[in-house]
């Protein structure tokens, strides 16, 4: 079956960096799109960031450009988040999600996700 | 940049209630809409893609509906197991954008 599970969250100070993986399981990683959507104590759903299958395109949601990056390694079925300059504003649980097959124009919603890792950004 | 609304931010519903909740697109995004439900402490769940179509395995209790900017999640007879905050996602031009959810909470 299907398997995301998160990892690397944690407290850091504002400005620092921290890096997620998503390790990804039950399917062939290196045929779907990947994404990034976090989620603020008590609040909704914000996606962050998606990628294609191969890594050639990514996308970042306007809140994080210039400051955060995804990328994946298919040999290693793993997803990534580099978080830069981390602000208050980014403490959120972050889920990584797969992309179903529901696709049209090559975007899709999507069918999986993890149960998330928590980032505290905090002094 | 598309804005999706969802209404009510809330509702209080008993087993057996039929329950809508809607979605509003501030332009025109056709039929590239999806809903998902999400437990406290749980990942998010699709139901539904593509406005109308109910994902393999979710009941038929659950049905979608809508075109252009105006989109509604029905339950048809609410069940123990659907209290949970439901959102709606916009999918199109490779940007995702989520309603801010309705919470649908025992009465």
């Amino acid at each position: 079956q299907v398997q995301l599970v998160e990892s690397g969250g944690g407290v850091v100070q504002p400005g620092r960096s921290l890096r997620l993986s998503c390790a990804a399981s039950g399917f062939t990683f290196s045929s779907y799109g990947m994404h990034w959507v976090r989620q603020a104590p008590g609040k909704g759903l914000e996606w962050v960031a998606g990628i294609w299958h191969d890594g050639r395109d990514t996308y970042h949601a306007d809140s994080v450009k210039g400051r955060f990056t995804i990328s994946r390694d298919n040999s290693r079925n793993t997803l990534y988040l580099q978080m830069n300059s981390l602000r208050a504003e980014d403490t959120a649980v972050y889920h990584c999600a797969k992309d179903s097959r529901y696709c049209t124009n090559d975007v899709c919603p999507f069918d999986y996700w993890g149960q998330g890792t928590l980032v505290t950004v905090s002094s | 940049d598309i804005q999706m609304t969802q209404s009510p931010s809330s509702l209080s519903a008993s087993v057996g209630d039929r329950v809508t909740i809607s979605c509003r697109a501030s332009q025109s995004i056709s039929t590239l809409l999806a809903w998902y439900q999400q437990k406290p402490g749980k990942a998010p769940k699709l139901l539904i893609y593509k406005a109308s179509s109910l994902e393999s395995g979710v009941p038929s209790r659950f049905s979608g509906s809508g075109s252009g900017t105006e989109f509604t999640l029905t339950i048809s007879s609410l069940q123990p197991d659907d209290f949970a905050t439901y959102y709606c996602q916009h999918y199109n031009a490779y940007t995702w954008t989520f309603g801010q959810g309705t919470k649908v909470e025992i009465k």
